[in-house]
């Protein structure tokens, strides 16, 4: 069963580059890496997705090494809004299991 | 702007009553995904269908649990009987592209007493 792990909690101030780091040694060959933000009282909502190196949107960078054991989830310049719950979902085959969740807290 | 709905939002119902859940999937997606989260065990899958035709369920309890997709607008989760252990909130999801991108619903909070 594929397993993810990921911290429990950081915290951080406005302004400042937040990193998240996601271990997920089993994924299976074809699939690709996805991150979710959750806010209290609200389902997950997707925020980037990648298969290697990196990938960047609007809102975030996804980082991936190659051996592809880990991600990065990169959020620059945070604010106080980006106080949520951030899930990686890493399958392994027809396995979707998301990480336990890293509470991300931003001071001002 | 397209959304996932979810009804009952919030539900509360006695040990051994039923329970249906409802979803509406955003028009033109084909896949649909139910989740159980709780604070114990996280966000857990359970079941997922695509093109109405269901992929995985081997997250689902079989002996009370049923996931059913009666059309594309529509996909149901059941439980039958309800037991305390199922007090949780209950999303459903759905995708176009593949697994990876899913548009979550707001939730169906359910408490078993």
């Amino acid at each position: 069963l594929a397993k993810t792990t990921q911290p429990i909690s950081m915290d951080s101030y406005e302004g400042q580059e937040v990193n998240i780091t996601c271990s997920h040694n089993n994924i299976a060959t074809n699939d690709y890496i996805t991150w979710y933000q959750q806010f209290p009282s609200q389902g997950p909502r997707f925020i980037i997705q990648g298969y290697k190196t990196k990938v960047t949107n609007e809102v975030a960078s996804l980082f991936i090494p190659a051996d592809r054991k880990s991600s990065t989830l990169s959020l620059p310049r945070v604010s106080l809004s980006d106080t949520a719950v951030y899930y990686c979902l890493a399958p392994r085959g027809r396995a979707l299991t998301f990480g336990s969740g890293t509470r991300l807290q931003v001071q001002p | 702007d397209a959304r996932v709905t979810q009804t009952p939002r919030h539900k509360v119902t006695e040990m051994g009553q039923e329970v249906t859940m409802r979803c509406q999937p955003i028009l033109g997606h084909n896949t649909v995904f139910w989740y159980r989260q709780t604070m114990m065990q996280g966000l857990e899958l359970l079941a997922y269908f695509r093109n109405r035709a269901p992929l995985d369920d081997s997250g689902m309890p079989k002996d009370r649990f049923s996931a059913e997709m009666p059309d594309a607008t529509l996909a149901t989760l059941k439980i039958q009987p309800s037991e305390p252990r199922d007090s949780a909130v209950y999303f459903c999801a759905s995708g176009s592209k593949d697994r990876y991108e899913q548009y979550f619903g707001p939730g169906t909070r359910l408490t078993v007493t």
